[in-house]
């Protein structure tokens, strides 16, 4: 199983569509979460950090189960501005993040 | 503050050239990082280092040398480049554990022919 495994999209939606993110991590002693998001041929930034008890971030919704080792992003009423790579990223208790592969999504007008 | 730095934006090598990528950053930040983003693989670690003269291997350490003599610079050597080594190279820091967000530089695409 891969550390870290994202839906593989990629996702083409209409504006103001809803659209849900789905991420597995193998490692149950894994300690931290988070969404980034990555536009093309630039860096990857942080999106969101997600929280055992769910969190929001207007039209972003993250949430972490961890019997399940599972992690989600749901995003509302989508903008075009919302096209982008987003990555699901785990974090041990090193320092170090492990990324997942990525899921494109496409906004359309 | 210009945060994460990275130098050259863009790099083409010959097979069996060596190289440095530089990372340079403002933040003061303890943890610095190298990744590789190639296409289907998503980003891979390759060093990491949790302080100045402290530096660790990651997922993909063969081929690059680091070493992180002050706590602004960690600079990733190609020892000798492979076509293999072909994609674009990430410098991340945060600023020690506990925090969140780690901050990514812009990157190098670094094509080896």
């Amino acid at each position: 199983r891969k550390e870290v495994e994202q839906d593989p999209g990629p996702f083409n939606v209409p504006e103001g569509a809803t659209v849900a993110f789905n991420c597995t991590y193998s490692n149950s002693a894994s300690q931290s979460f988070f969404w980034y998001r990555q536009d093309c041929r630039k860096e990857p930034k942080l999106l969101m950090s997600v929280y055992s008890s769910g969190n929001e971030d207007g039209r972003f919704t993250a949430q972490l189960n961890r019997a399940s080792q599972y992690i989600s992003l749901l995003i509302r009423d989508s903008k075009l501005s919302d096209s982008a790579t987003y990555l699901c990223v785990v974090g041990g208790s090193n320092y170090k993040l492990t990324f997942g592969k990525g899921t494109l999504l496409t906004v359309n007008p | 503050n210009a945060g994460v730095t990275q130098t050259p934006k863009f790099q083409v090598l010959k097979t069996g050239q060596s190289m440095t990528l530089q990372c340079a950053q403002d933040m003061n930040h303890e943890y610095m990082s190298w990744y590789r983003q190639d296409p289907g693989m998503g980003l891979r670690l390759i060093h990491y280092s949790v302080g100045a003269g402290i530096t660790d291997q990651g997922e993909v350490p063969n081929g690059y040398n680091v070493s992180r003599s002050t706590t602004e610079d960690f600079p990733l050597r190609l020892l000798s480049a492979a076509p293999s080594q072909t994609s674009v190279y990430f410098c991340a820091t945060l600023a020690g554990f506990g925090y969140n967000e780690q901050f990514f530089g812009p990157g190098t695409r670094l094509t080896v022919l």
